[in-house]
């Protein structure tokens, strides 16, 4: 069975500050690991994908994510908020070897403050 | 370019009244899905198709019909038999069936009067 757990769900932080976000995920399989953005009232948007090459992740907009399997983690990092940061966050875990469905995280919402 | 095309992006319908939601993709994909989004919850999914002509359940299947008929065109009606309709529904597309790599649509926002 998989699971995933995004372990805030809500962050703060000041414009020009590091962006941290975490999530859990839990895979009998080998997991391909996904983070989406939304914005209100929007459709979801793919930030950055892991599938089992490197363990880094870079995404767009300056996202990157790093994949730990000892500690079964793959949160979100940004060195430097942007206003335009705002929205909501999913982690989300799927698997070929599974038959279960794509799983997402509960999200979590981000908030800059100027 | 390709993409996914709800419509329409607001919806108002009255109590009994049946509602139908189109999901158009050009990108050729095979799997299609659908969820609903409630208001600080996270998406839940209610259901998807791997290929023409078949489709499955999701979490919350009750109350909401689909068919597929074309591989670009994946139609949810919202019926009067869910109880609590008012959400945002959200349209995806995968190249294959459980990749997580998905494409969404710009939703749409159903609300019951």
């Amino acid at each position: 069975a998989q699971s995933v757990t995004q372990l805030d769900s809500h962050v703060s932080v000041s414009e020009g500050t590091p962006v941290l976000l975490r999530c859990n995920y839990s895979s009998s399989y080998s997991p391909s690991l996904f983070w989406y953005v939304q914005h209100p009232n929007k459709g979801l948007q793919l930030l950055l994908k892991y599938t089992s090459a490197a363990t880094l992740v870079k995404g767009i907009n300056g996202f990157e994510a790093e994949f730990k399997k000892s500690e079964t983690s793959f949160h979100l990092t940004k060195p430097s908020a942007h206003m335009s940061d705002a929205a909501e966050y999913f982690c989300v875990v799927s698997s070929y070897s599974s038959a279960s469905k794509i799983i997402f995280g509960s999200g979590t919402r981000l908030s800059i403050r100027p | 370019d390709g993409g996914i095309t709800q419509s329409p992006k607001y919806l108002f319908r009255k109590e009994g009244q049946n509602v139908t939601l189109s999901c158009e993709q050009n990108l050729n994909h095979d799997a299609m899905y659908w969820y609903r989004q409630d208001p600080g919850q996270g998406l839940r999914l209610i259901y998807y198709s791997q290929i023409v002509n078949d489709f499955q359940k999701g979490d919350i299947a009750e109350g909401y019909s689909v068919s597929r008929e074309k591989k670009e065109s994946f139609p949810l009606t919202v019926t009067s038999a869910q109880k609590n309709p008012t959400a945002f529904y959200l349209c995806a597309s995968t190249r294959t069936e459980n990749t997580g790599e998905l494409f969404f649509g710009e939703g749409s926002r159903l609300t019951v009067l």
